[in-house]
Formats: C-alpha cells, sequence, structure tokens
C-alpha cells in the first residue's frame, strides 16, 4: 500500500511563528502536492513539486514555500503564520502519468491564534 | 477560470437504492475525471477514474461522462451506511501536468437505514 506520511495531526502555533509541514511518502513517487481544504471552498492547491528540488507555484502559494531535498519528502512552510491559514493541510503524491491519482496523507489540522 | 460544480447536499439516500452524484466542469478541453470519497474527519481516497465518453463499472460503483454535456457523474448501487461520506469530483484538464487537477468543493451523502 501507498503510504503518504504527514508528521502532525493538530498543531497549534501563535501569529507570526514560522511553522514547518513535513510529509514524506514511501512509493518513490514524483509527484507530490501540497493542499488547503476549508469548508465550502474544497481542495485547493499551495505547491506542486514533479522532482527533487523542482517546484511549481499551485493557486495559492501567496505566505507559503516550499522544500524537496529527497524524492520521498516535501516540507510546507508557513514563514510566518496568519489566522487565515488555520486549515486542514493535506499532502499528497502520485507517480508520473498518473497525474489525477493522487494519494493523500491523512491530514494536518492547523490552528493559527 | 476553470470550475468544477458540484452540489454540496447532503443528498440523503435509503438503504439498498441507487445513490447519484453528479459534478460539471468548466473546460471543455479537460481530459481525465476521478472520483475520491471523503470520510468525516479522513483524507480523500481515490475510488473511480474515467478517461472516456461513456460508462464504467466497479463493483457497486459506476462512473458516467459525457464530455459534450461537460457531466461527469457517480451512481452508487444497492447503498450502504458505510457508503456515507463526502464525494467530490476532480477534473485534469491537462494530462501532461498533474498539477492541473481542479476539485469540486464535494457533495455530502447520507444513507438512512
Amino acid at each position: 500500500d501507498v503510504k503518504v506520511t504527514q508528521s502532525s495531526r493538530y498543531l497549534v502555533k501563535r501569529t507570526g511563528e514560522k511553522v514547518f509541514l513535513e510529509c514524506v511518502q514511501d512509493m518513490d513517487h514524483e509527484n507530490m502536492f501540497w493542499y488547503r481544504q476549508d469548508p465550502g471552498l474544497g481542495l485547493r492547491l499551495i505547491y506542486f513539486s514533479y522532482d527533487v528540488k523542482m517546484k511549481e507555484k499551485g493557486d495559492i502559494p501567496e505566505g507559503y514555500s516550499v522544500s524537496r531535498e529527497k524524492k520521498e519528502r516535501f516540507s510546507l512552510i508557513l514563514e510566518s503564520a496568519s489566522t487565515n491559514q488555520t486549515s486542514m493541510y493535506l499532502c499528497a503524491s502520485s507517480t508520473s502519468g498518473q497525474g489525477g491519482k493522487l494519494f493523500f496523507g491523512s491530514g494536518t489540522q492547523l490552528s493559527v491564534l | 477560470q476553470k470550475e468544477v460544480e458540484q452540489n454540496s447536499g447532503p443528498l440523503s439516500v435509503p438503504e439498498g437504492a441507487i445513490a447519484s452524484l453528479n459534478c460539471t466542469y468548466s473546460d471543455r478541453g479537460s481530459q481525465s475525471f476521478f472520483w475520491y470519497r471523503q470520510y468525516s474527519g479522513k483524507s480523500p481516497e481515490l475510488i473511480m477514474s474515467i478517461y472516456s465518453n461513456g460508462d464504467k463499472e466497479d463493483g457497486r460503483f459506476t462512473a458516467q461522462l459525457n464530455k459534450a454535456s461537460q457531466y461527469v457523474s457517480l451512481l452508487i448501487r444497492d447503498s450502504q451506511p458505510s457508503d456515507s461520506a463526502t464525494y467530490l469530483c476532480a477534473v485534469n484538464w491537462d494530462d501532461s501536468s498533474a498539477s492541473k487537477i481542479i476539485f469540486g468543493s464535494g457533495t455530502r451523502l447520507s444513507i438512512r437505514p
């Protein structure tokens, strides 16, 4: 089974803190994604990576950055957390040529106070 | 602006009946289509994919695609209480890039005993 592991299930941070969300996949997938999910807004793509050290902005990249130093690991960074970044963050991976077949991690519910 | 539209529900269906979930999309050039199931508090999981016009069956699930009408649907036969979940429609409008996937905001399905 494909496994996508997110480091934290719940996280509470203060406004202005730097926040790191970690994601690891064990299936040697080329593509990795970070989404946020908010009620009524669905899943929105923050950043996407199709290879080590490669990244592409999604629909809502403002206030976020990413890092992919190894193929299996994709990190999302909130440089200075704000209350409007309170959300469920979902990491996903897929293999090349199977772009729409995403495997999701269990999610991190981030609350910024 | 490319969009994927779903009725948010809740859609209430008696146990044993057929549940019909619908999705429309705005980009006529969209190439691949997916249905994800998301249980409350869990992450989405892929249940069906469809790429050409017509029906695709997998067990109790049937995906239907009509590209001329820009319409994709999911039928669940012999609905079970375990089918109660939110169903997300996803459309990939450019198969050359895995990042070009747009999700609908989901339809909440409730199967009543």
